[in-house]
């Protein structure tokens, strides 16, 4: 199994700019995390998944936006990037059940808006 | 919502000590703590976690602890090697919705002086 893996792994956006980050998961796990993490700082959740066709906002959801049409994909979408969005962006995904079940995570995408 | 607090944000200890991470936590309904490791440029990474109903779980170099009266769970790393060098992470969870989202702490930077 490649676990989750996360495309691209470096990105430089300019301001306004849009686009997708890649995550997907061959663990046929049903939950589905993204993460952006600033220097320094821990991971903050941006958005999740519990399943194909159910999304729900984080702690930091504005300016992103979701989808999940597969149980593999879960992509994150960035429209008119901003500075503030300069992070490490990171993929998550877990088995389902009782929630104390261990969260595994991608390389991560290191984007820069300049 | 909940609020993870981590303290040092940066620990140097010589090869062969003993280094502890202490983290608090606001929401008295959390009841799952991992830990994760994030060595520099890599994904995060699961150490060991606990539960609510479990004081301590030890798994060889690495422990945790929790009071829940307190609500303040450590991480105790004895013996410390080199390769323990990385950042690390608290997080908390609660049980209530399936999805189980973790708030993380701010981390330590723990580095292992040979």
């Amino acid at each position: 199994n490649a676990g989750v893996t996360q495309t691209p792994k470096f990105r430089i956006l300019k301001i306004g700019q849009s686009m997708t980050l890649q995550c997907t998961q061959d663990m046929n796990h049903n939950y589905m995390y993204w993460y952006r993490q600033d220097p320094g700082m821990g991971l903050k959740l941006i958005y999740y998944s519990v399943g194909a066709g159910i999304t729900d906002k984080g702690e930091v959801p504005n300016g992103y936006n979701v989808s999940r049409s597969t149980t593999e994909d879960f992509p994150l979408r960035l429209e008119l990037a901003a500075p503030s969005q300069t992070s490490v962006y990171f993929c998550a995904s877990r088995e389902p059940g009782q929630g104390y079940n261990e969260q595994f995570f991608g390389p991560g995408t290191r984007l820069t808006v300049l | 919502g909940e609020n993870v607090e981590q303290h040092p944000s940066t620990l140097s200890v010589q090869e062969g000590d003993s280094a502890v991470i202490k983290c608090t936590y606001s929401d008295s309904a959390s009841n799952y703590f991992p830990w994760y490791k994030q060595e520099l440029g890599k994904r995060p990474q699961l150490i060991i976690d606990i539960r609510s109903n479990v004081g301590e779980k030890k798994d060889q170099r690495i422990a945790v602890t929790l009071n829940k009266t307190a609500k303040h769970f450590s991480l105790h790393i004895t013996e410390t090697q080199p390769e323990d060098s990385a950042v690390y992470f608290c997080a908390a969870s609660r049980p209530s919705g399936s999805a189980r989202q973790l708030t993380f702490g701010s981390g330590t930077q723990l580095t292992v002086l040979p």
